[in-house]
């Protein structure tokens, strides 16, 4: 199984600070990667899918890039909403596996 | 407004079976792949299970080949996942999902696009 190698585990952050979180794959995945936001108690949310396209309706803040095996999250200007978990997914094979999680607090 | 509602979930003794329904209603079920997606107390979501629209093809993740089986049944917008030989590690909040799947070039990527609020299982 691919193994998806998130970075870091957490970070504390500001509002209006730069933000970014990395995602590294086992093997090159291409452009098979999403990134999904968690806040406690809630089901993940989409929003980023083949690497870098922003899913409708996700606030032009959030972009990201990366192909192969390194891709990044950026969030240009944090805000209070954003404090929460991402996770990156790969769906270049199966089994899709997830990243560890990186909680911005 | 589309919608997904997971329920089944529940207390279960190891060894024990649960069978998980998701109703979906606000789109058009059929047309889409579906997936179950869990996440144990503290951990990432782990995927599961997908099927696809017609129920033709599945795919497992290898911990729960065998144990599990996911179905669709179109007609009335549902999905399942039947939980059989239940372990303590398979207690999770489990999540159906849809994957709204963009095309492009002859390639799909995965976009789960629309979540259930979980049901909750403890072994």
């Amino acid at each position: 199984a691919i193994q998806m190698t998130q970075s870091p585990s957490s970070l504390s952050a500001s509002v209006g600070d730069r933000v970014t979180i990395t995602c590294r794959a086992s093997q090159g995945i291409g452009h098979d990667l999403g990134w999904y936001q968690q806040k406690p108690g809630k089901a993940p949310k989409l929003l980023i899918y083949a690497a870098f396209i922003l899913q409708s309706g996700v606030p032009s803040r959030f972009s990201a890039s990366g192909s192969g095996t390194d891709f990044t999250l950026t969030i240009s200007s944090l805000q209070p909403e954003d404090f929460a978990t991402y996770y990156c997914v790969q769906d270049y094979n199966y089994p899709l596996t997830f990243g560890g999680g990186t909680k911005v607090e | 407004e589309v919608q997904l509602v997971e329920s089944g979930g529940g207390l279960v003794q190891p060894g024990g079976s649960l069978r998980l329904s998701c109703a979906a209603s606000g789109f058009s079920f059929s047309t889409y792949y579906m997936y179950w997606v869990r996440q144990a107390p503290g951990e990432g979501p782990e995927w599961l299970a997908n099927i696809n629209q017609d129920g033709s093809e599945k795919n497992y993740v290898d911990s729960v080949k065998g144990r599990f089986t996911i179905s669709r049944d179109n007609a009335r917008n549902a999905l399942y996942l039947q939980m059989n030989s239940l372990r303590a590690d398979d207690a999770a909040v489990y999540y159906c999902a849809r994957d709204r799947a963009h095309c492009s070039g002859g390639t799909c990527s995965l976009a789960l696009d629309y979540w259930g609020q979980g049901t909750l299982v403890t072994v």
